[in-house]
């Protein structure tokens, strides 16, 4: 089946300690994208991934850091998480970067103390 | 900049009434639209999209969108509400070229029996 996996779906930390939400697919796509979801605000784009090892900011990039090592891959990695960035998360991942559907993970929903 | 507004942030209808919701979006160049649905506790799925050719698009579960360009806007309509189309629903562009959809804030459907 296609999907994009991520994990943990839930998570509550404490400000300062280092954590990483993972995020896999099985369709071979090339382009994957992490965004997170906050009321009234929508999905704002955080990082993305063209292919593997080329990666760049979206449009909320500060306070988070991702690689993209494997092309199945894109870990989203908060070094030193606050409370700003309680949120839900969203791993995406399509086929091309215009045209292209984009297929979303289940959510991942952290909560920073 | 290429934005996305959709127009209320909660729409209430009645079961087997018109569904009718707004979309309006801003960019400099011809873009790709997108509708997606969001229900409960679930990642966005793709309901429809307009790239290019026919302006009026069809979706699934009987959504479908029209794209008017001299109006900048992409409503999305269904003849008939059914309880299950209860859930979040968000309007997307992506520009040709570009590396990233914009999502608008979405708009909850609540659908009364």
């Amino acid at each position: 089946e296609a999907q994009v996996t991520q994990n943990p779906r839930y998570l509550i930390t404490v400000t300062g300690k280092k954590l990483t939400v993972t995020c896999s697919q099985n369709m071979n796509h090339e382009y994957m994208s992490w965004y997170r979801q906050d009321p009234g605000l929508g999905l704002r784009q955080i990082y993305y991934s063209m292919n593997v090892e080329v990666t760049d900011k979206g449009d909320v990039p500060e306070g988070y850091k991702v690689s993209r090592k494997e092309k199945r891959n894109f870990p989203l990695i908060l070094e030193s998480p606050s409370p700003n960035q309680t949120s839900l998360y969203f791993c995406a991942s399509s086929l091309t970067t215009q045209t292209g559907e984009l297929f979303f993970g289940e959510g991942s929903r952290l909560t920073v103390l | 900049a290429q934005s996305v507004t959709q127009l209320g942030s909660h729409v209430s209808v009645s079961e087997g009434a018109l569904v009718l919701l707004r979309c309006n979006y801003s960019s400099s160049v011809p873009p790709y639209l997108f509708w997606y649905v969001q229900y409960p506790n679930q990642g966005l799925q793709l309901l429809l999209k307009y790239t290019t050719g026919a302006t009026l698009v069809k979706g699934i579960n009987g959504f479908e969108a029209e794209f008017k360009k001299s109006e900048t806007s992409f409503h999305l309509t269904k003849p008939s509400a059914h309880m299950s189309d209860a859930a979040e629903y968000f309007c997307a562009v992506s520009l040709t070229g570009g590396f990233k959809t914009i999502f608008g804030a979405g708009t909850r459907l609540f659908v009364k029996a």
